[in-house]
Protein backbone atom coordinates (compact mmCIF):
# COMPACT_ATOMS: atom_id res chain seq x y z
CA UNK A 1 0.00 0.00 0.00
CA UNK A 2 1.17 3.53 -0.85
CA UNK A 3 2.26 5.94 1.82
CA UNK A 4 3.30 9.25 2.18
CA UNK A 5 5.87 11.38 4.53
CA UNK A 6 5.81 14.87 5.09
CA UNK A 7 9.38 15.44 6.88
CA UNK A 8 7.87 18.84 8.53
CA UNK A 9 4.95 19.50 10.17
CA UNK A 10 5.71 23.46 10.53
CA UNK A 11 8.02 25.56 8.57
CA UNK A 12 8.09 29.28 9.51
CA UNK A 13 9.43 31.54 6.78
CA UNK A 14 9.80 35.35 6.32
CA UNK A 15 7.72 36.89 3.83
CA UNK A 16 9.52 37.07 0.09
CA UNK A 17 11.51 34.46 1.00
CA UNK A 18 12.39 30.84 -0.75
CA UNK A 19 10.42 27.79 1.02
CA UNK A 20 10.48 24.44 0.40
CA UNK A 21 8.38 21.61 2.19
CA UNK A 22 9.38 18.04 1.50
CA UNK A 23 7.28 14.59 0.72
CA UNK A 24 8.13 11.89 0.05
CA UNK A 25 5.89 8.67 -1.02
CA UNK A 26 6.86 4.87 -0.62
CA UNK A 27 7.58 3.35 -4.07
CA UNK A 28 5.28 2.35 -6.51
CA UNK A 29 5.32 1.12 -10.34
CA UNK A 30 3.01 3.93 -11.14
CA UNK A 31 2.12 6.63 -8.69
CA UNK A 32 0.18 10.14 -9.13
CA UNK A 33 0.90 12.95 -7.27
CA UNK A 34 -0.76 16.00 -5.56
CA UNK A 35 -0.47 19.25 -3.08
CA UNK A 36 -3.26 20.36 -1.70
CA UNK A 37 -4.09 23.54 0.00
CA UNK A 38 -5.82 24.29 2.97
CA UNK A 39 -6.55 27.91 3.97
CA UNK A 40 -8.31 28.10 7.75
CA UNK A 41 -11.61 26.91 7.93
CA UNK A 42 -11.94 25.55 4.43
CA UNK A 43 -11.68 22.41 2.10
CA UNK A 44 -8.80 21.51 0.44
CA UNK A 45 -7.76 22.84 -3.36
CA UNK A 46 -5.74 21.09 -5.16
CA UNK A 47 -2.52 23.62 -5.67
CA UNK A 48 -0.44 20.95 -8.49
CA UNK A 49 -0.54 17.55 -9.83
CA UNK A 50 1.88 14.90 -11.46
CA UNK A 51 0.65 12.50 -13.58
CA UNK A 52 3.18 11.57 -16.50
CA UNK A 53 5.30 13.71 -18.44
CA UNK A 54 7.42 16.72 -17.53
CA UNK A 55 8.59 16.21 -14.05
CA UNK A 56 8.55 19.94 -12.96
CA UNK A 57 4.99 20.92 -12.53
CA UNK A 58 3.64 24.42 -12.12
CA UNK A 59 0.68 26.11 -10.00
CA UNK A 60 -0.67 29.85 -11.25
CA UNK A 61 0.52 31.53 -8.02
CA UNK A 62 4.31 30.75 -8.00
CA UNK A 63 4.28 27.05 -6.76
CA UNK A 64 6.11 24.56 -8.37
CA UNK A 65 6.91 21.01 -7.70
CA UNK A 66 9.71 18.06 -8.87
CA UNK A 67 8.75 14.59 -9.35
CA UNK A 68 12.09 13.00 -8.65
CA UNK A 69 11.51 8.57 -9.19
CA UNK A 70 14.61 8.21 -7.56
CA UNK A 71 14.53 9.70 -4.41
CA UNK A 72 10.64 8.61 -4.52
CA UNK A 73 10.29 12.71 -3.45
CA UNK A 74 7.84 15.33 -4.75
CA UNK A 75 8.40 18.38 -2.76
CA UNK A 76 6.98 21.60 -3.55
CA UNK A 77 8.81 24.90 -3.73
CA UNK A 78 8.19 29.02 -4.33
CA UNK A 79 10.89 31.34 -4.47
CA UNK A 80 9.33 34.19 -2.75
CA UNK A 81 6.44 33.40 -0.70
CA UNK A 82 3.61 36.32 0.44
CA UNK A 83 1.48 36.51 3.53
CA UNK A 84 -1.53 35.11 1.44
CA UNK A 85 1.01 31.72 1.32
CA UNK A 86 0.07 31.17 5.49
CA UNK A 87 -2.22 27.35 4.76
CA UNK A 88 -1.39 24.13 5.53
CA UNK A 89 -0.07 22.03 2.38
CA UNK A 90 -0.96 18.41 2.08
CA UNK A 91 0.73 16.22 -0.14
CA UNK A 92 -1.04 12.96 -1.65
CA UNK A 93 -0.38 10.05 -4.00
CA UNK A 94 -3.04 8.61 -5.30
CA UNK A 95 -3.86 4.46 -5.91
CA UNK A 96 -6.79 2.66 -8.20
CA UNK A 97 -9.78 1.36 -6.36
CA UNK A 98 -12.20 -0.23 -8.92
CA UNK A 99 -11.97 2.68 -11.39
CA UNK A 100 -12.25 5.72 -8.66
CA UNK A 101 -9.01 6.09 -6.52
CA UNK A 102 -7.78 6.26 -3.20
CA UNK A 103 -5.98 9.41 -2.33
CA UNK A 104 -3.53 8.71 0.83
CA UNK A 105 -2.10 11.60 2.03
CA UNK A 106 0.37 12.85 4.29
CA UNK A 107 0.47 14.66 7.78
CA UNK A 108 0.14 17.91 6.37
CA UNK A 109 2.93 20.91 6.74
CA UNK A 110 1.68 24.42 7.97
CA UNK A 111 3.41 27.17 6.59
CA UNK A 112 3.63 30.30 8.52
CA UNK A 113 4.54 33.37 6.82
CA UNK A 114 6.09 35.93 9.15
CA UNK A 115 6.51 40.04 7.92
CA UNK B 1 -23.90 26.53 -6.79
CA UNK B 2 -20.62 25.55 -8.16
CA UNK B 3 -18.15 23.02 -6.92
CA UNK B 4 -18.57 20.76 -4.25
CA UNK B 5 -21.16 22.13 -1.63
CA UNK B 6 -21.48 20.04 2.15
CA UNK B 7 -24.35 21.25 4.86
CA UNK B 8 -24.14 22.00 7.31
CA UNK B 9 -20.98 23.40 7.82
CA UNK B 10 -20.77 23.14 11.25
CA UNK B 11 -22.98 20.67 13.76
CA UNK B 12 -22.95 19.87 17.59
CA UNK B 13 -24.54 16.60 18.43
CA UNK B 14 -24.67 14.73 21.50
CA UNK B 15 -23.97 10.88 22.05
CA UNK B 16 -27.72 10.15 21.53
CA UNK B 17 -28.75 12.11 18.59
CA UNK B 18 -29.07 10.96 15.18
CA UNK B 19 -28.04 13.39 11.95
CA UNK B 20 -27.17 13.69 8.49
CA UNK B 21 -24.69 15.72 6.63
CA UNK B 22 -25.07 16.42 3.21
CA UNK B 23 -22.84 16.87 0.40
CA UNK B 24 -23.62 17.90 -3.39
CA UNK B 25 -21.17 18.07 -6.42
CA UNK B 26 -22.12 20.41 -9.95
CA UNK B 27 -19.14 19.03 -11.74
CA UNK B 28 -20.55 16.28 -13.24
CA UNK B 29 -17.93 13.25 -11.75
CA UNK B 30 -19.37 10.19 -10.42
CA UNK B 31 -17.22 9.31 -7.97
CA UNK B 32 -17.65 10.41 -4.78
CA UNK B 33 -15.57 10.21 -1.34
CA UNK B 34 -16.17 11.12 2.32
CA UNK B 35 -12.60 11.97 4.84
CA UNK B 36 -12.65 12.52 8.17
CA UNK B 37 -9.58 15.30 8.95
CA UNK B 38 -8.83 15.14 12.87
CA UNK B 39 -6.55 17.73 14.40
CA UNK B 40 -2.73 15.75 14.52
CA UNK B 41 -3.71 13.17 12.01
CA UNK B 42 -3.46 12.45 8.69
CA UNK B 43 -6.87 13.07 6.41
CA UNK B 44 -8.50 9.18 6.70
CA UNK B 45 -10.32 7.52 3.81
CA UNK B 46 -13.72 6.68 5.19
CA UNK B 47 -15.78 5.84 2.17
CA UNK B 48 -15.60 5.39 -1.71
CA UNK B 49 -18.70 5.30 -4.07
CA UNK B 50 -18.35 4.46 -8.14
CA UNK B 51 -21.55 5.11 -9.68
CA UNK B 52 -23.78 5.39 -6.55
CA UNK B 53 -21.82 1.66 -5.71
CA UNK B 54 -19.66 1.63 -2.29
CA UNK B 55 -16.42 0.36 -3.13
CA UNK B 56 -14.87 1.07 0.13
CA UNK B 57 -15.59 1.02 3.92
CA UNK B 58 -12.11 1.49 5.53
CA UNK B 59 -12.76 -0.53 8.29
CA UNK B 60 -15.27 2.47 9.41
CA UNK B 61 -17.56 1.86 12.55
CA UNK B 62 -21.42 1.58 11.81
CA UNK B 63 -22.23 4.52 14.22
CA UNK B 64 -21.25 6.04 10.38
CA UNK B 65 -24.03 5.15 7.36
CA UNK B 66 -23.61 6.23 4.24
CA UNK B 67 -25.79 6.65 1.31
CA UNK B 68 -25.51 7.85 -2.33
CA UNK B 69 -28.65 7.78 -3.97
CA UNK B 70 -27.13 9.55 -7.21
CA UNK B 71 -23.96 10.59 -8.58
CA UNK B 72 -24.68 14.02 -7.52
CA UNK B 73 -25.34 13.19 -3.81
CA UNK B 74 -23.58 11.85 -0.75
CA UNK B 75 -24.86 12.11 2.71
CA UNK B 76 -23.34 10.73 6.06
CA UNK B 77 -25.82 9.18 8.51
CA UNK B 78 -24.83 10.07 12.04
CA UNK B 79 -26.05 7.75 15.47
CA UNK B 80 -25.10 7.18 18.53
CA UNK B 81 -21.76 9.10 18.12
CA UNK B 82 -18.47 9.13 20.57
CA UNK B 83 -16.86 12.32 21.40
CA UNK B 84 -13.87 11.47 19.65
CA UNK B 85 -15.56 11.22 16.45
CA UNK B 86 -15.58 15.37 16.02
CA UNK B 87 -13.46 16.45 13.07
CA UNK B 88 -13.84 18.35 9.95
CA UNK B 89 -15.74 15.48 7.75
CA UNK B 90 -14.74 16.60 3.86
CA UNK B 91 -16.79 15.05 1.14
CA UNK B 92 -14.88 14.96 -2.39
CA UNK B 93 -15.71 13.85 -5.74
CA UNK B 94 -14.07 12.92 -9.11
CA UNK B 95 -14.27 11.64 -12.64
CA UNK B 96 -13.34 7.75 -12.40
CA UNK B 97 -9.51 6.82 -13.06
CA UNK B 98 -8.45 6.89 -16.76
CA UNK B 99 -11.61 9.41 -17.48
CA UNK B 100 -10.66 12.99 -17.68
CA UNK B 101 -8.43 13.27 -14.62
CA UNK B 102 -7.48 12.31 -11.49
CA UNK B 103 -7.97 14.55 -9.02
CA UNK B 104 -10.43 14.81 -6.41
CA UNK B 105 -12.44 18.18 -5.67
CA UNK B 106 -13.51 18.65 -1.83
CA UNK B 107 -16.21 20.55 -0.41
CA UNK B 108 -15.64 23.20 2.65
CA UNK B 109 -16.33 20.42 5.27
CA UNK B 110 -18.89 19.83 8.16
CA UNK B 111 -17.07 20.91 11.61
CA UNK B 112 -18.42 18.54 13.71
CA UNK B 113 -18.58 18.60 17.42
CA UNK B 114 -20.00 15.63 19.97
CA UNK B 115 -21.05 16.88 23.37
Amino acid sequence: AQSVTQLDSQVPVFEEAPVELRCNYSSSVSVYLFWYVQYPNQGLQLLLKYLSGSTLVESINGFEAEFNKSQTSFHLRKPSVHISDTAEYFCAASEPLQGAQKLVFGQGTRLTINP
Amino acid sequence: ETGVTQTPRHLVMGMTNKKSLKCEQHLGHNAMYWYKQSAKKPLELMFVYNFKEQTENNSVPSRFSPECPNSSHLFLHLHTLQPEDSALYLCASSHLAGGQGYEQYFGPGTRLTVT
